[in-house]
């Protein structure tokens, strides 16, 4: 089955950098869309970024980009978020998804950032 | 890109049907068949329940359906049951190649 596991979270100062992971398994991982979702306690979900199968295309929301950075690594069936500049507003659980051509299919369980000084 | 438009709180009684709405604008909604909700309950992870507007995973009970007209998405519940008590998010891809999520709404079974 369908296996996302996120790591990778914590505490940072303003300012500081964190890089989030997940390992997929039990899916094709080379063979799809991955995106990072995030949600601050007590708010709704916001989509952060999308990479293609071979990480040639990428799309970020305007609230991270130029801040954040999403990649992955087809060998080890692993995506990846590279967090800097990070501020209060970035607190939030941060999952990884799996896309279904247009829509979220699977979710990981979430890993916690929080950022305060 | 700003967050689709969702009432905050829709309730039910056991049985009764409701639906809730999901407004944006033709750079998302109105532009593209590519609408999707999500369940979640607290401390769980978002769950698929609607895709492409009107389309159900496997194993998503029909009692969950979805409606699009013009820049308004809806998702309809019927035979609400206290389980279906959670939050549900709207979502739709943009002109821009991205995704954007609507405000969310708390669903209360009375």
């Amino acid at each position: 089955q369908v296996q996302l596991v996120e790591s990778g979270g914590g505490s940072v100062k303003p300012g500081g950098s964190l890089r989030l992971s997940c390992a997929a398994s039990g899916f094709s991982f080379n063979d799809v869309y991955m995106s990072w979702i995030r949600q601050a306690p007590g708010k709704g979900l916001e989509w952060l970024a999308y990479i293609s199968l071979t990480g040639i295309t990428i799309s970020y929301s305007d609230s991270v980009k130029g801040r954040f950075t999403i990649s992955r690594d087809r060998a080890k069936n692993s995506l990846f978020l590279q967090m800097n500049s990070l501020r209060a507003e970035d607190t939030a659980v941060y999952y990884c998804a799996k896309e279904g051509r247009t829509y979220f299919d699977h979710w990981g369980q979430g890993t916690l950032v929080t950022v305060s000084s | 890109q700003s967050a689709l438009t969702q009432p905050a709180a829709v309730s039910g009684s056991p049985g009764q049907s409701i639906t809730i709405s999901c407004t944006g604008t033709l750079s998302e909604i109105g532009g593209y068949d590519y609408v999707s909700w999500y369940q979640q309950h607290p401390g769980k992870a978002p769950k698929l329940i609607i895709y492409d507007v009107n389309n159900r995973p496997s194993g998503v009970s029909n009692r969950f359906s979805g409606s699009k007209s013009g820049n308004r998405a809806s998702l309809t519940i019927s035979g609400l049951q206290a389980e279906d008590e959670a939050d549900y998010y709207c979502c739709s891809y943009t002109s821009s190649t991205t995704y954007v999520f609507g405000t969310g709404t708390k669903v209360t079974v009375l």
